[in-house]
């Protein structure tokens, strides 16, 4: 079973506009850690925003939010205000930590085109 | 400005050749990761170090990868022989525990096998 799941290849959205990207997990585990990066055309990896399993709160960073649904096992990302360089592909992973280990697991991406 | 630092950022060689990529993390970030991206399987681990030792690299072809941490400084992974579908974009990730809360990438290198 995939571990993390992005039904969205690809998104549009208009400046200025917020933007959902959908990520669902999946994981027996209690403690767990979901993630989101950006990657742009450069191909650099840029670290956005996490939330640990035991967060009550929604993380925000900026205008990053991630929506936690843990009984739904989705963490979807919210881009408020969208802008013009936040055209970029964003993944979505977690990280399992179980007898000591540490996994980390990415979904397969959505493309994100911001349009003017 | 702390980040991770991949050299080189691009490499195309023969196939057979051996290639090694390295990877300098965060100071003070003891746990480092070494994924590949390719647009068939997307990001894939491929091995992962703490304090220097290689805890898992079950995502990594035996026969022809390593990986290693000569020291705290320094995370190498190497290809011999290479092959053409080694191609792809090799990134290394550094975190500060195993239960830190990110982990920050370097920029990848662009490995392309003829």
């Amino acid at each position: 079973a995939q571990k993390i799941t992005q039904t969205q290849p690809g998104m549009f959205v208009q400046e200025k506009e917020a933007v959902t990207l959908d990520c669902t997990y999946d994981t027996s585990d209690q403690s767990y850690g979901l993630f989101w990066y950006k990657q742009p055309s450069s191909g650099e990896m840029i670290f956005l925003i996490y939330q640990g399993s035991y967060d009550e709160q929604n993380a925000t960073e900026g205008r990053y939010s991630l929506n936690f649904q843990k009984a739904r096992k989705s963490a979807n990302l919210v881009i408020s205000a969208s802008q013009l360089g936040d055209s970029a592909m964003y993944f979505c992973a977690m990280r399992e930590v179980s007898y000591n280990f540490n996994k980390f697991y990415f979904g397969s991406g959505t493309k994100l085109n911001v349009k003017p | 400005d702390a980040r991770v630092t991949q050299t080189p950022r691009h490499k195309v060689t023969e196939m057979g050749q051996e290639v090694t990529m390295r990877c300098q993390p965060i100071l003070g970030h003891n746990t480092v990761f070494w994924y590949r991206q390719t647009m068939m399987q997307g990001l894939e681990l491929l091995a992962y170090f703490r304090n220097r030792a290689p805890l898992d690299d079950s995502g990594m072809p035996k026969d022809r990868f390593s990986a290693e941490m000569p020291d705290a400084t320094l995370a190498t992974l190497k290809i011999q022989p290479s092959e053409p579908r080694d191609s792809a974009v090799y990134f290394c990730a550094s975190g500060r525990t195993v239960s830190s809360t990110e982990a920050f990438f370097g920029q990848g290198t662009r490995l392309t096998v003829v």
